[in-house]
């Protein structure tokens, strides 16, 4: 079945690095990938997402690009601020049956110091 | 335009109870997802609501049911509750239609089972 594989985490990073959070993904056929962010005590957000190969999604800073030749969908961002620190959820929809099914990764928690 | 709501955001209920969560999607949004978080088992699909119709279901056991109403609103149930099933439940509400639908998420219920 369709799976999505998380880099173990926690990850601790200084305010103003480079992030890099990596995902891949096992699926038949072509899903679409999404980056969901949950900040402490809430509900996931979405974050950005692709549709098919080739695509960058970006949102606040943030860019994944869609690959389909490695399967992957890494996470990047320039510069990470403190307000980034929440756990991110790597994400495939189901490209047969229900459009609506998710199946998610296991999510990293990102901790960004000042 | 109002994001998904759930209520009751907390709850706590001993082991054989019953508990009946709810959701209400996003104006315009007919399908209503329901997944369960655990720090173990991380995300997972529980089943999904699109007019009235569960439309797909996850590998969860008979105790988990659900149902939505005419206005897209969505009731979740769990009976017999286990400890196990302590765990932060997650609506989300997409179009259910087109592709790719993408889900957006309420901020969840809280259960604790004791």
């Amino acid at each position: 079945g369709d799976s999505v594989t998380q880099m173990e985490g926690p990850v601790t990073l200084s305010e103003e690095a480079f992030l890099t959070i990596n995902c891949t993904y096992t699926a038949t056929g072509y899903p679409s990938l999404f980056w969901y962010v949950q900040y402490p005590g809430e509900g996931l957000q979405l974050l950005l997402k692709a549709t098919k190969a080739d695509d960058k999604g970006s949102n606040k800073g943030f860019e994944a690009t869609y690959r389909k030749e490695t399967t992957s969908f890494h996470l990047e961002k320039g510069s990470v601020q403190v307000s980034d620190s929440a756990v991110y959820f790597c994400a495939l929809s189901d490209p047969y049956g229900a459009n609506s099914k998710l199946t998610f990764g296991k999510g990293i928690t990102l901790s960004v110091r000042p | 335009k109002a994001g998904v709501t759930q209520t009751p955001r907390y709850l706590i209920k001993t082991r054989g109870q019953q508990v009946t969560l709810s959701c209400s999607p996003i104006s315009g949004h007919r399908s209503v997802s329901w997944y369960q978080q655990t720090p173990g088992q991380g995300l997972q699909f529980l089943f999904e609501y699109f007019s009235e119709t569960q439309r797909n279901k996850g590998n969860f056991p008979g105790r988990f049911s659900g149902r939505q109403f005419s206005n897209s609103r969505s009731e979740m149930n769990v009976s017999t509750l286990e400890l196990g099933d302590s765990a932060l439940y997650l609506c989300a509400s997409s179009l259910g239609q087109g592709w790719p639908d993408t889900q957006y998420f309420g901020p969840g219920t809280r259960l604790t089972v004791l």
